[in-house]
């Protein structure tokens, strides 16, 4: 079982729809998940962060995270066009001051005009 | 925000040469940085844990022989691939969180290095 698990993709959303993007993870020790955005060529960029079970909320953008179900999800409303990307699940595997954190392989998201 | 800066952004090199990639963090101190390598459309694999002051922290497979990381600094690592070959060109990413923020804080992505090996 991989670590972090993500549906690959790729996700069609027509263009101010909602997209919703969801993560498994597998230990259950993790203590802090991350969504990042990544275009093609590039660095992932930081969209949003998440700690304790519920949602957070960030403009456009919902993190839910149930700990129980070890789920964590990505909610985008009034999708863009310049939303499409890949959108990569990470999670700090380990409480401790060096901790790694671990990718899944990513969503690819396509919002259709 | 915090700043991570990764130089070069591309390099071209023969097979058999070596190549050093910076990895700087402009605005915080970083006891850890991070190295990670993506091939085409494949996610981010952890390489290595970089440590300040001590040796880094190879993850399974990847040989730390091949794949120098030195920590000489808070504000500096760097990665030398050495005798590269063909198969590592990939994308060399670098990852550092602030020392100063929350141990589970974000990390912050350098731009990333493309190499290529002919």
């Amino acid at each position: 079982q991989k670590e972090v698990e993500q549906n690959s993709g790729p996700l069609s959303v027509p263009e101010g729809a909602i997209a919703s993007l969801n993560c498994t993870y597998s230990d259950r020790g993790s203590q802090s998940f991350f969504w990042y955005r990544q275009y093609s060529g590039k660095s992932p960029e930081l969209i949003m962060f998440i700690y304790s079970n519920g949602d957070k909320e960030d403009g456009r953008f919902t993190a839910q995270l149930n700990k129980a179900s070890q789920y964590v999800s990505l909610l985008i409303r009034d999708s863009q066009p310049s939303d499409s990307a890949t959108y990569l699940c990470a999670v700090n595997m380990s409480p401790s001051s060096a901790s790694k954190i671990i990718f899944g392989s990513g969503t690819r998201l396509s919002i259709r005009p | 925000g915090a700043v991570v800066s990764q130089h070069p952004s591309r390099v071209i090199c023969k097979s058999g040469t070596s190549v050093k990639i910076e990895c700087r963090s402009l605005d915080f101190q970083a006891t850890t940085m991070f190295w990670y390598r993506q091939f085409p459309k494949q996610s981010l694999m952890l390489m290595a844990t970089s440590n300040e002051g001590s040796k880094a922290t190879y993850e399974q497979g990847v040989e730390k022989d091949k794949f120098l990381i030195n920590h000489a600094s808070l504000t500096l690592s760097t990665l030398t691939v050495t005798s590269a070959h063909p198969e590592d060109s990939s994308f060399y990413i670098c990852s550092a969180g602030d020392r100063g923020a929350l141990d589970n804080s974000p990390l912050h992505f350098g731009n990333g290095t493309r190499l290529t090996v002919t």
